[in-house]
């Protein structure tokens, strides 16, 4: 089973600051994805970026770039130049790659509540 | 719209009350997941069907069951509710790393109150 951990209930941030949401994970699998998803006050679930496992090359999106630390089992959320809008509760996630039963459920972290002050 | 559909998006309901809720996939996508988001547990996955069949169950109590219909759309049924039924219960469609897409899309959600 794996098991994803957040250990930031709470962060906050002045607008056009940058900030790092903390997750780690642990798993026996070799090849997985992990993700980072945002719930604003709307609460809809954003995917905000993911990364493969089998790449070194930590994955950005625009402002939005991670930092995965395999032999660790850390993967970082860093936000740059942060935003209003971006004031939200932030779940990091764990899907393993290939599921027999073609099952992909999502294991996820309790989340990070961010507020960004103006 | 991010292509998933449930309904309704607001229900409320007294305590030992039957209520279904419905979810519309994405286009092309055979696999529905159920999650339950309450204050206390997080997101906690449910149960997810693919193309009518269950394939998978997490931690679904024996008073809630789902269904996949053959037009793909999935309807959770919850039971006997009691006050802690209270989340909001998203579905999300995708999750297929054959189709080459690994990532989900999250429906809305539909908060349910028992009161």
């Amino acid at each position: 089973a794996q098991t994803v951990t957040q250990s930031q209930p709470e962060m906050s941030v002045q607008e056009a600051e940058t900030v790092t949401l903390s997750c780690t994970y642990d798993t026996s699998e070799s090849n997985y994805y992990l993700f980072w998803y945002k719930q604003p006050p709307s609460r809809q679930m954003i995917l905000v970026i993911r990364q493969e496992a089998y790449k070194q090359q930590n994955a950005t999106e625009n402002r939005f770039s991670v930092n995965f630390q395999k032999a660790a089992k850390s993967f970082s959320l860093k936000i740059s130049d942060s935003q209003l809008g971006d004031t939200a509760m932030y779940f990091c996630a764990f899907m393993i790659a290939y599921s027999g039963a073609g099952s992909y459920q999502l294991t996820f972290g309790k989340g990070t509540k961010l507020s960004v002050i103006p | 719209d991010s292509g998933v559909t449930q309904t309704p998006k607001h229900l409320i309901t007294a305590t030992g009350q039957r209520v279904t809720l419905r979810c519309s996939p994405r286009s092309g996508d055979l696999s529905v997941y159920w999650y339950q988001q309450s204050l206390d547990q997080g997101l906690q996955f449910l149960i997810q069907y693919y193309n009518g069949e269950e394939r998978a169950k997490g931690n679904i109590l024996e008073r809630f069951s789902a269904q996949q219909f053959p037009d793909l759309h999935s309807e959770l049924n919850l039971s006997s509710l009691e006050l802690g039924d209270s989340a909001l219960y998203f579905c999300a469609s995708g999750g297929t790393v054959g189709r080459g897409n690994y990532g989900y899309t999250f429906g809305s959600g539909t908060r349910l109150t028992v009161v």
